[in-house]
């Protein structure tokens, strides 16, 4: 069983409309959460990263939270663009061996 | 562009065949990192190489190898290709050995026929 969980699996929205995608993990301790957008065919991007100690972290219209005791984190889409479009992957790493888990990733299409 | 260059991007090619995918990491990045994404999957990590040494091993198969060269570039050798083996093969790198910021390629997209 992976020990990250994201959902949805898919969404689609509408231009302009906001959306949350979740994160549930297993991974404990870990060291620090972040997130990635990947387009189509394409390498991932890191849009935050945020240690145990941080609860929310910004990056433009992008919003990731974390609560730790519930090991789960979200990431907020503001005013959604047709660039938002893309898989979104939740990634926790450990402190020990800072070995990575990926989530399987959220897949967002934003339509005009 | 994230700095990291891999090669070819493009790979098409028969089972039981060999190939060899290379990456070039940032300039002054120590560690490269090799992941696996086949389709509608999450990425696998396979193994991380820090300055020239195997750092950490994933869940890479007996029939791939990989290694890294004084320039720090990095080869993932693939042998004895099977149908599965099919996938984009990101490439990332970053400053120290301890999983920092991660800098991915684009990928290079293998088909096994």
């Amino acid at each position: 069983k992976n020990q990250v969980e994201q959902s949805p699996q898919s969404l689609i929205i509408l231009e302009g409309k906001n959306c949350t995608l979740q994160c549930n993990y297993t991974v404990s301790p870990f060291s620090n959460l972040r997130w990635y957008k990947q387009d189509t065919g394409r390498g991932p991007v890191s849009l935050t990263i945020m240690t145990f100690s941080e609860n929310t972290k910004s990056n433009g219209r992008y919003t990731a939270t974390l609560d730790a005791d519930t090991k789960q984190s979200s990431l907020h889409i503001t005013a959604s663009q047709l660039s938002d479009s893309a898989s979104y992957i939740c990634v926790v790493i450990t402190p020990n061996d800072y070995k990575l888990s990926f989530g399987a990733g959220t897949t967002v299409t934003v339509r005009a | 562009d994230s700095g990291v260059t891999q090669t070819p991007k493009h790979l098409i090619t028969a089972t039981g065949q060999r190939v060899t995918l290379r990456c070039s990491p940032r300039s002054g990045d120590l560690s490269v990192y090799w992941y696996q994404q086949s389709l509608d999957q999450g990425l696998q990590f396979l193994i991380q190489y820090y300055n020239g040494e195997e750092r950490a091993k994933g869940n890479i198969l007996e029939r791939f190898s990989a290694q890294q060269f004084p320039d720090l570039h990095s080869e993932l050798n693939l042998s004895s290709l099977e149908l599965g083996d099919s996938a984009l093969y990101f490439c990332a790198s970053s400053a120290g050995s301890h999983t920092g910021e991660l800098f991915f390629g684009e990928g290079s997209r293998l088909t096994v026929l």
